[in-house]
C-alpha cells in the first residue's frame, strides 16, 4: 500500500528566503506526483503536477522534482513571500486514477 | 481555467437526516472524486467516479453513497447522518488521458456540522 510522508509538518522562515519542501513515497510505481497548496478553511488549488516520466515541473517561482528510483519528491519555493504561507499537500497517482495524500507541511513565511 | 463549485460552503444538519452534497465541474472532465478531510488523519478518499453512471469505493465508503447521473455532477448522499460524519467535503475532478489521470482540481470544500 503506497504511503506519502512529508516531514517537516510545518516551517517557518524569513521573507525572502529560498526554501524546499520534502515528499517521500514507498512505491515508486506511480504514473505522477501533484503538490497543491491549501489556506485555512480552503480547497486545494493545484500548483504542479510532474508526470513519472518527467523530472521536475516549473512555475513562477516554484519548482518540483522527481526521483522515482529513491521515492522522493522536492518542492523549491524562491524568494519566498508572506503569501506563500499556506499548507502544502503532495499527493501520488497510482492505479485507478486515485491520489495518495501526505500530510501536508505548514509552511508560515515571517515578514 | 477548471471550475469546481460545490453547493454549499457551510452546512449544520441534525444526526439521522438525511445529507446532499452536490458537486459540479466545467471541464468535461471523466473522473469526478469525494474526499473528506479531518485534522491529523488528513484526506481520505471515499468514493470516486470515472464516467456517467459509474462508482467505485474508496478507503471509507461506510455511511455513504454516491450518484452520477451526468457527467459534470457528482453528489454524494449521507443516508443518515451521525456526528462522527461532521467533517470538511472535498470534492475534485481530473481528466483521464490514456488510461492515467491528469491533474486533480478541487472545489471550495463544504464544511459539514451533524449536531
Amino acid at each position: 500500500k503506497q504511503e506519502v510522508t512529508q516531514i517537516p509538518a510545518a516551517l517557518s522562515v524569513p521573507e525572502g528566503e529560498n526554501l524546499v519542501l520534502n515528499c517521500s513515497f514507498t512505491d515508486s510505481a506511480i504514473y505522477n506526483l501533484q503538490w497543491f497548496r491549501q489556506d485555512p478553511g480552503k480547497g486545494l488549488t493545484s500548483l504542479l503536477l510532474i508526470q513519472s516520466s518527467q523530472r521536475e515541473q516549473t512555475s513562477g517561482r516554484l519548482n518540483a522534482s522527481l526521483d522515482k528510483s529513491s521515492g522522493r519528491s522536492t518542492l523549491y519555493i524562491a524568494a519566498s513571500q508572506p503569501g506563500d504561507s499556506a499548507t502544502y499537500l503532495c499527493a501520488v497517482g497510482g492505479g485507478a486514477q486515485k491520489l495518495v495524500f501526505g500530510q501536508g507541511t505548514r509552511l508560515t513565511i515571517n515578514p | 481555467d477548471v471550475k469546481v463549485t460545490q453547493s454549499s460552503r457551510y452546512l449544520v444538519k441534525r444526526t439521522g437526516e438525511k445529507v446532499f452534497l452536490e458537486c459540479v465541474q466545467d471541464m468535461d472532465h471523466e473522473n469526478m472524486f469525494w474526499y473528506r478531510q479531518d485534522p491529523g488523519l488528513g484526506l481520505r478518499l471515499i468514493y470516486f467516479s470515472y464516467d456517467v453512471k459509474m462508482k467505485e469505493k474508496g478507503d471509507i465508503p461506510e455511511g455513504y453513497s454516491v450518484s452520477r447521473e451526468k457527467k459534470e455532477r457528482f453528489s454524494l448522499i449521507l443516508e443518515s447522518a451521525s456526528t462522527n460524519q461532521t467533517s470538511m467535503y472535498l470534492c475534485a475532478s481530473s481528466l483521464r488521458r490514456q488510461g492515467k489521470s491528469g491533474a486533480q482540481y478541487f472545489g471550495p470544500g463544504t464544511r459539514l456540522t451533524v449536531l
